[in-house]
């Protein structure tokens, strides 16, 4: 079974500075997807960025870029100027594409992030 | 847009009470899933679906059901609702595309269940 480990229960950053919310993963498979969950405050979640396990460049979406070591098992996110806006709960997630459960995704606890007027 | 729409955001039951919990998709996803949303805990998996009337569970499935006769439709049912259900639900759909990256989850607003 895959476990998904986020480590900072809570994290706060100042509007404009830069903060990497960590990600660390266990797993046996090769072929995985890995993902970000933004859950604003009473709101829905949406996806933040997505990597795939096979490519080897770094995923970014505008301001939010990843940090993916697969032999580390570690998937970090980097937001870059910092919004009040990104205030949130995040998630990351793994996702098999193999044998039993796969295409389901395995949620960390999440990181809780405030950002600092 | 994706639209995961989930029948009540705020719901209080009864110990006992049978409750449905109902969700539906516009973008003819294959898959449906059944999340619960606890603090410390993160999303677990109750149930998902990958096509109309077939079913799987998924971590946690005890005391719960579901149902999927429509392939936009996936209720979640508490047979008899217990104290230790008070829980976010939330639910996600997502199209089946065997290899494909686009095989994200999109997400409800969430369902906050209160059992008194």
């Amino acid at each position: 079974a895959q476990t998904v480990t986020q480590s900072q229960p809570e994290m706060s950053v100042q509007e404009a500075e830069t903060v990497t919310l960590s990600c660390t993963y266990d797993t046996s498979e090769n072929n995985y997807y890995l993902f970000w969950y933004k859950q604003p405050p009473s709101r829905q979640m949406i996806l933040v960025i997505r990597q795939e396990a096979y490519k080897q460049q770094n995923a970014t979406e505008n301001r939010f870029s990843v940090n993916f070591q697969k032999a580390a098992k570690s998937f970090s996110l980097k937001i870059s100027d910092s919004q009040l806006g990104d205030t949130a709960m995040y998630f990351c997630a793994f996702m098999k594409l193999q044998g039993a459960g796969s295409y389901q995704l395995t949620f960390g606890k999440g990181t809780k992030l405030s950002v600092i007027p | 847009d994706v639209k995961v729409t989930q029948s009540s955001r705020y719901l209080v039951k009864r110990t006992g009470e049978k409750v449905f919990l109902e969700c539906v998709q516009d973008m003819d996803h294959e898959n449906m899933f059944w999340y619960r949303q606890d603090p410390g805990l993160g999303l677990r998996l109750i149930y998902f679906s990958y096509d109309v009337k077939m079913k799987e569970k998924g971590d946690i499935p005890e005391g719960y059901s579901v149902s999927r006769e429509k392939k936009e439709r996936f209720s979640l049912i508490l047979e008899s609702a217990s104290t230790n259900q008070t829980s976010m639900y939330l639910c996600a759909s997502s199209f089946w595309l065997a290899g494909a990256s686009y095989n994200e989850q999109f997400f409800g607003p969430g369902t906050r269940l209160t059992v008194l």
